[in-house]
Protein backbone atom coordinates (compact mmCIF):
# COMPACT_ATOMS: atom_id res chain seq x y z
CA UNK A 1 0.00 0.00 0.00
CA UNK A 2 0.90 3.72 -0.91
CA UNK A 3 2.31 5.59 2.13
CA UNK A 4 3.17 9.32 2.48
CA UNK A 5 4.99 11.01 5.03
CA UNK A 6 5.85 14.59 5.62
CA UNK A 7 8.47 15.38 7.73
CA UNK A 8 7.54 18.47 9.02
CA UNK A 9 4.14 19.61 10.60
CA UNK A 10 4.82 23.25 10.82
CA UNK A 11 7.96 25.52 9.18
CA UNK A 12 8.35 29.07 10.03
CA UNK A 13 10.27 31.04 7.59
CA UNK A 14 10.83 34.79 7.29
CA UNK A 15 9.49 36.36 3.94
CA UNK A 16 12.17 36.64 0.98
CA UNK A 17 13.53 33.46 2.35
CA UNK A 18 13.88 29.85 0.90
CA UNK A 19 11.90 27.37 2.33
CA UNK A 20 11.56 23.32 1.55
CA UNK A 21 8.71 21.27 2.40
CA UNK A 22 9.83 17.76 2.76
CA UNK A 23 7.29 14.28 1.10
CA UNK A 24 8.73 11.19 1.04
CA UNK A 25 6.30 8.18 -0.44
CA UNK A 26 6.72 4.60 -0.23
CA UNK A 27 5.01 2.44 -2.94
CA UNK A 28 6.12 -1.00 -4.69
CA UNK A 29 4.58 0.65 -8.03
CA UNK A 30 4.86 3.75 -10.18
CA UNK A 31 3.06 6.53 -8.75
CA UNK A 32 1.89 10.12 -9.85
CA UNK A 33 2.64 12.47 -7.08
CA UNK A 34 0.86 15.99 -6.30
CA UNK A 35 1.33 18.54 -4.00
CA UNK A 36 -1.67 20.63 -2.79
CA UNK A 37 -1.57 23.75 -1.05
CA UNK A 38 -4.98 24.49 1.64
CA UNK A 39 -5.41 28.16 2.51
CA UNK A 40 -7.41 29.33 5.30
CA UNK A 41 -11.16 28.42 5.23
CA UNK A 42 -10.48 26.83 1.38
CA UNK A 43 -10.55 23.76 0.06
CA UNK A 44 -7.12 22.26 -1.33
CA UNK A 45 -6.16 23.61 -4.52
CA UNK A 46 -3.38 21.63 -7.32
CA UNK A 47 0.02 23.42 -6.87
CA UNK A 48 1.80 20.96 -9.25
CA UNK A 49 2.30 17.25 -10.21
CA UNK A 50 4.26 15.02 -11.35
CA UNK A 51 3.15 12.28 -14.14
CA UNK A 52 6.42 11.60 -16.18
CA UNK A 53 9.34 12.87 -18.05
CA UNK A 54 11.63 16.03 -16.58
CA UNK A 55 11.35 15.14 -12.70
CA UNK A 56 11.49 18.84 -12.38
CA UNK A 57 7.96 20.24 -11.91
CA UNK A 58 7.08 23.77 -11.22
CA UNK A 59 3.80 25.81 -10.69
CA UNK A 60 2.54 28.91 -11.85
CA UNK A 61 3.62 31.37 -8.41
CA UNK A 62 7.37 29.80 -7.81
CA UNK A 63 7.23 26.76 -6.53
CA UNK A 64 9.24 23.53 -7.68
CA UNK A 65 9.27 20.35 -6.59
CA UNK A 66 11.78 17.47 -7.86
CA UNK A 67 10.83 13.94 -8.24
CA UNK A 68 13.49 11.80 -7.01
CA UNK A 69 12.97 7.78 -7.64
CA UNK A 70 16.22 6.31 -5.90
CA UNK A 71 15.29 8.70 -2.55
CA UNK A 72 11.18 7.79 -3.21
CA UNK A 73 11.45 11.95 -1.94
CA UNK A 74 9.37 14.71 -3.87
CA UNK A 75 10.38 17.65 -1.88
CA UNK A 76 8.88 21.00 -2.59
CA UNK A 77 11.07 24.60 -2.77
CA UNK A 78 10.67 28.12 -3.10
CA UNK A 79 13.67 30.06 -3.91
CA UNK A 80 11.79 33.53 -2.17
CA UNK A 81 8.52 33.14 -0.14
CA UNK A 82 5.79 35.74 0.47
CA UNK A 83 3.61 36.77 3.08
CA UNK A 84 0.76 34.95 0.41
CA UNK A 85 2.06 31.93 0.63
CA UNK A 86 1.10 31.16 4.15
CA UNK A 87 -0.93 27.90 4.01
CA UNK A 88 -0.76 24.48 4.74
CA UNK A 89 0.46 21.91 2.07
CA UNK A 90 -0.32 18.70 1.25
CA UNK A 91 1.68 16.16 -0.43
CA UNK A 92 -0.53 13.04 -1.96
CA UNK A 93 0.40 9.78 -4.16
CA UNK A 94 -1.62 8.37 -6.71
CA UNK A 95 -3.49 5.05 -5.23
CA UNK A 96 -5.49 3.21 -8.11
CA UNK A 97 -8.52 6.03 -8.56
CA UNK A 98 -8.02 7.80 -5.07
CA UNK A 99 -5.31 9.78 -3.65
CA UNK A 100 -3.08 8.60 -0.56
CA UNK A 101 -2.44 12.33 1.68
CA UNK A 102 0.17 13.02 3.74
CA UNK A 103 -0.29 14.71 7.26
CA UNK A 104 0.40 18.21 5.85
CA UNK A 105 2.87 21.05 6.74
CA UNK A 106 1.64 24.26 7.37
CA UNK A 107 3.82 26.86 6.24
CA UNK A 108 4.29 30.23 8.73
CA UNK A 109 5.86 33.25 6.60
CA UNK A 110 6.55 35.88 8.89
CA UNK A 111 7.74 39.93 8.08
CA UNK B 1 -12.99 26.10 -14.03
CA UNK B 2 -14.28 23.43 -11.98
CA UNK B 3 -16.97 24.00 -9.20
CA UNK B 4 -16.85 21.58 -6.29
CA UNK B 5 -20.05 22.76 -4.33
CA UNK B 6 -20.60 21.48 -0.77
CA UNK B 7 -24.28 22.51 0.47
CA UNK B 8 -23.18 23.96 4.49
CA UNK B 9 -19.73 25.33 5.74
CA UNK B 10 -20.54 24.76 9.37
CA UNK B 11 -23.16 22.40 10.88
CA UNK B 12 -23.54 21.20 14.38
CA UNK B 13 -25.86 18.67 15.04
CA UNK B 14 -26.52 16.09 17.74
CA UNK B 15 -25.11 12.68 19.06
CA UNK B 16 -27.38 9.99 17.61
CA UNK B 17 -28.90 12.10 14.46
CA UNK B 18 -28.72 10.79 10.81
CA UNK B 19 -26.62 13.55 9.18
CA UNK B 20 -26.86 14.37 5.45
CA UNK B 21 -23.58 16.15 3.54
CA UNK B 22 -24.11 16.79 -0.23
CA UNK B 23 -21.45 17.71 -2.85
CA UNK B 24 -22.14 18.71 -6.09
CA UNK B 25 -19.66 18.90 -9.25
CA UNK B 26 -20.32 21.10 -12.67
CA UNK B 27 -17.74 19.21 -14.52
CA UNK B 28 -19.25 16.01 -15.55
CA UNK B 29 -16.18 14.47 -13.74
CA UNK B 30 -17.51 10.29 -13.29
CA UNK B 31 -15.39 10.09 -10.07
CA UNK B 32 -16.30 11.80 -6.95
CA UNK B 33 -14.58 11.44 -3.16
CA UNK B 34 -15.33 11.92 0.73
CA UNK B 35 -12.12 12.79 2.56
CA UNK B 36 -12.30 14.01 6.10
CA UNK B 37 -9.53 15.72 7.39
CA UNK B 38 -8.30 16.18 11.23
CA UNK B 39 -5.45 17.95 12.64
CA UNK B 40 -2.30 16.12 12.20
CA UNK B 41 -3.65 13.40 10.42
CA UNK B 42 -4.42 15.12 6.57
CA UNK B 43 -6.68 14.00 5.01
CA UNK B 44 -8.46 10.31 4.90
CA UNK B 45 -10.64 9.11 2.35
CA UNK B 46 -14.07 7.89 3.37
CA UNK B 47 -15.51 6.45 0.19
CA UNK B 48 -15.19 6.85 -3.32
CA UNK B 49 -17.14 6.57 -6.48
CA UNK B 50 -16.43 5.81 -10.08
CA UNK B 51 -19.88 5.68 -11.19
CA UNK B 52 -23.28 6.80 -10.74
CA UNK B 53 -24.20 3.61 -7.92
CA UNK B 54 -20.76 2.49 -8.14
CA UNK B 55 -18.54 3.03 -4.55
CA UNK B 56 -15.69 1.74 -3.34
CA UNK B 57 -15.01 1.76 0.54
CA UNK B 58 -11.65 4.85 1.22
CA UNK B 59 -9.55 3.69 4.31
CA UNK B 60 -12.16 4.89 7.26
CA UNK B 61 -15.56 3.77 5.91
CA UNK B 62 -17.32 2.39 9.65
CA UNK B 63 -19.89 5.14 10.76
CA UNK B 64 -20.88 6.18 7.05
CA UNK B 65 -22.39 5.53 3.63
CA UNK B 66 -22.71 7.54 0.74
CA UNK B 67 -24.88 7.92 -2.75
CA UNK B 68 -24.77 8.79 -6.15
CA UNK B 69 -28.09 8.57 -7.87
CA UNK B 70 -26.92 11.13 -10.14
CA UNK B 71 -23.42 11.45 -12.07
CA UNK B 72 -23.44 14.96 -10.10
CA UNK B 73 -24.35 14.43 -6.93
CA UNK B 74 -22.43 12.42 -4.27
CA UNK B 75 -23.39 12.10 -0.96
CA UNK B 76 -22.05 11.38 2.41
CA UNK B 77 -24.58 9.91 5.09
CA UNK B 78 -23.53 9.51 9.39
CA UNK B 79 -26.24 7.06 10.18
CA UNK B 80 -25.39 7.71 13.84
CA UNK B 81 -23.41 10.55 14.08
CA UNK B 82 -21.26 10.31 17.15
CA UNK B 83 -18.81 13.29 18.43
CA UNK B 84 -15.82 11.53 17.03
CA UNK B 85 -16.83 12.19 14.09
CA UNK B 86 -16.72 15.80 14.68
CA UNK B 87 -14.42 16.88 11.82
CA UNK B 88 -13.79 19.06 8.60
CA UNK B 89 -14.93 16.95 5.69
CA UNK B 90 -14.12 17.80 2.08
CA UNK B 91 -15.90 16.37 -1.27
CA UNK B 92 -13.57 16.25 -4.10
CA UNK B 93 -14.20 15.07 -8.05
CA UNK B 94 -11.52 14.03 -11.09
CA UNK B 95 -12.42 13.08 -14.30
CA UNK B 96 -11.53 9.59 -15.11
CA UNK B 97 -10.69 9.83 -19.06
CA UNK B 98 -7.06 9.66 -18.93
CA UNK B 99 -6.68 7.36 -15.63
CA UNK B 100 -5.00 8.34 -12.41
CA UNK B 101 -2.88 11.13 -13.40
CA UNK B 102 -5.91 13.68 -13.33
CA UNK B 103 -5.75 15.74 -10.05
CA UNK B 104 -8.72 15.86 -8.28
CA UNK B 105 -10.87 19.15 -7.65
CA UNK B 106 -11.82 19.93 -4.00
CA UNK B 107 -15.13 21.70 -2.29
CA UNK B 108 -14.20 24.39 0.45
CA UNK B 109 -15.30 21.88 3.03
CA UNK B 110 -17.77 21.32 6.12
CA UNK B 111 -16.99 21.95 9.35
CA UNK B 112 -19.40 19.51 11.41
CA UNK B 113 -19.83 19.36 15.05
CA UNK B 114 -21.59 16.48 16.66
CA UNK B 115 -22.43 17.56 20.54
Amino acid sequence: AQSVTQLDSQVPVFEEAPVELRCNYSSSVSVYLFWYVQYPNQGLQLLLKYLSGSTLVESINGFEAEFNKSQTSFHLRKPSVHISDTAEYFCAVTRRRALTFGSGTRLQVQP
Amino acid sequence: DVKVTQSSRYLVKRTGEKVFLECVQDMDHENMFWYRQDPGLGLRLIYFSYDVKMKEKGDIPEGYSVSREKKERFSLILESASTNQTSMYLCASSSALTGAGQPQHFGDGTRLSIL
